[in-house]
């Protein structure tokens, strides 16, 4: 059975810095892993897609990294804002379903 | 705009009252998902359909049951609400293809007294 984890449960940075969030997962049979962010009391909002065969993907200040072999996928945030204090969650697509870690609550210091 | 819309934002029921819930896509996706989400145990799936009239149990779907009649609809059901049903619920869609992402409503939280 897939196991997602994202470590840390809770990031605080002061505004400005970079930052990286982990996730890791224990089977390597997927075909995609998504990035969502979620803000209180929301739902989730999809932040970028890595298929499989990818290593990275890039979307404006975050670049996710996919190192499948070993289970392993980074979210890096450049130049972090206020406005990114959220929870970030990962999760993987196996066949139909998607298994979510239980997520980064992140938040940045002005 | 790609978008999921379900039906309340929020919703207090009884114990033992029969609850609906509704989500709606606009996207023409073929799969369509149910999860719960809780504090400290993350998102857990409830049921997921591929198909109209198709459904395929999730990691927890004790207590629940779902319909979708209509490509665009999909409804979780709880058939005899209690205490322990209390959670965020999340809807989700995406296309059969497994190399596309999933997109998410803007949930419903659900508390029942």
């Amino acid at each position: 059975k897939q196991e997602v984890t994202q470590i840390p449960a809770a990031l605080s940075v002061p505004e400005g810095e970079n930052l990286v969030l982990n996730c890791s997962f224990t089977d390597s049979a997927i075909y995609n892993l998504q990035w969502f962010r979620q803000d209180p009391g929301k739902g989730l909002t999809s932040l970028l897609l890595i298929q499989s065969s990818q290593r990275e993907q890039t979307s404006g200040r975050l670049n996710a990294s996919l190192d499948k072999s070993s289970g392993r996928s980074t979210l890096y945030i450049a130049a972090s804002q206020p406005g990114d204090s959220a929870t970030y969650l990962c999760a993987v697509r196996g066949n139909e379903k998607l298994t979510f870690g239980t997520g980064t609550r992140l938040t940045i210091i002005p | 705009d790609v978008k999921v819309t379900q039906s309340s934002r929020y919703l207090v029921k009884r114990t033992g009252e029969k609850v609906f819930l509704e989500c709606v896509q606009d996207m023409d996706h073929e799969n369509m998902f149910w999860y719960r989400q809780d504090p400290g145990l993350g998102l857990r799936l409830i049921y997921f359909s591929y198909d109209v009239k198709m459904k395929e149990k999730g990691d927890i779907p004790e207590g629940y049951s779902v319909s979708r009649e209509k490509k665009e609809r999909f409804s979780l059901i709880l058939e005899s609400a209690s205490t322990n049903q209390t959670s965020m619920y999340l809807c989700a869609s995406s296309r059969i293809d497994r190399d596309t992402e999933a997109f998410f409503g803007q949930g419903t939280r659900l508390t029942v007294v």
